[in-house]
């Protein structure tokens, strides 16, 4: 079946500018995670989703990253006045429910370049 | 706060050569999962391991959970040149849903 998918796949955008980062998750998958990769670097955590709940933003940078899903799949990732700091391959992840023991499952990542 | 420590941060071996990757943890882990991510492509699970002390082998790779279920290592006989990449330890966050992920250990195989 087909995986997590993301789009765009990369996206050059100025500094102040807003974007929009879309994930379509695996059909099925209750949770939905976006981390972010900066080059040569690990997976940091922004935000999960676990179906109708409350989404948990613990990881967002700053108030200038939100996020929303929409009828439990399509997910949103927008960051608003973008910063050179924000550069990044921006990672998606799904996995069938919300629990640790649950194997996550990455979209191939939008690569955010801030000029 | 809770830290999941990977070394090497890198490494570059020979073809055929063995390589070892070990993952710390500050805290106590229900379990640990190992993602590997090819240069340029996204992280994809490779095994999960739960009970304390298991060892668990994927053709070449061996994946080892310690006893006090803190540390775990990965280990790949012989490389090749397909094992290229950075392999990713990942625990749960406080017995929690989220996974931290240890900074990874980039692999390089010269042919």
């Amino acid at each position: 079946g087909a995986g997590v998918s993301q789009s765009p796949s990369n996206k050059v955008t100025e500094k102040g500018k807003d974007v929009e980062l879309r994930c379509d998750p695996i059909s099925g998958h209750t949770a939905l995670y976006w981390y972010r990769q900066s080059l040569g670097q690990g997976l940091e955590f922004l935000i999960y989703f676990q179906g109708n709940s409350a989404p948990d933003k613990s990881g967002l940078p700053s108030d200038r990253f939100s996020a929303e899903r929409t009828g439990g799949s399509v997910s949103t990732l927008t960051i608003q006045r973008t910063q050179q700091e924000d550069s990044a391959v921006y990672l998606c992840a799904s996995s069938l429910a919300g629990v640790a023991y649950n194997e996550q499952f990455f979209g191939p990542g939008t690569r955010l370049t801030v000029l | 706060g809770q830290q999941v420590m990977q070394i090497p941060q890198y490494q570059h071996v020979q073809e055929g050569e063995d390589f070892t990757t070990y993952c710390n943890s500050s805290t106590t882990l229900s379990n640990i999962q190992w993602y590997k991510q090819r240069p340029g492509g996204h992280p994809v699970f490779l095994i999960q391991l739960v009970k304390s002390g298991e060892v668990k082998k994927q053709k070449r790779l061996t994946f080892q959970f310690g006893e006090a279920k803190k540390n775990s290592s990965l280990h790949i006989t012989a490389t090749q040149t397909t094992d290229v990449g950075t392999y990713f330890c990942a625990g749960p966050r406080d017995s929690s849903y989220k996974l931290i992920f240890g900074s990874g250990t980039r692999l390089l195989v010269r042919p």
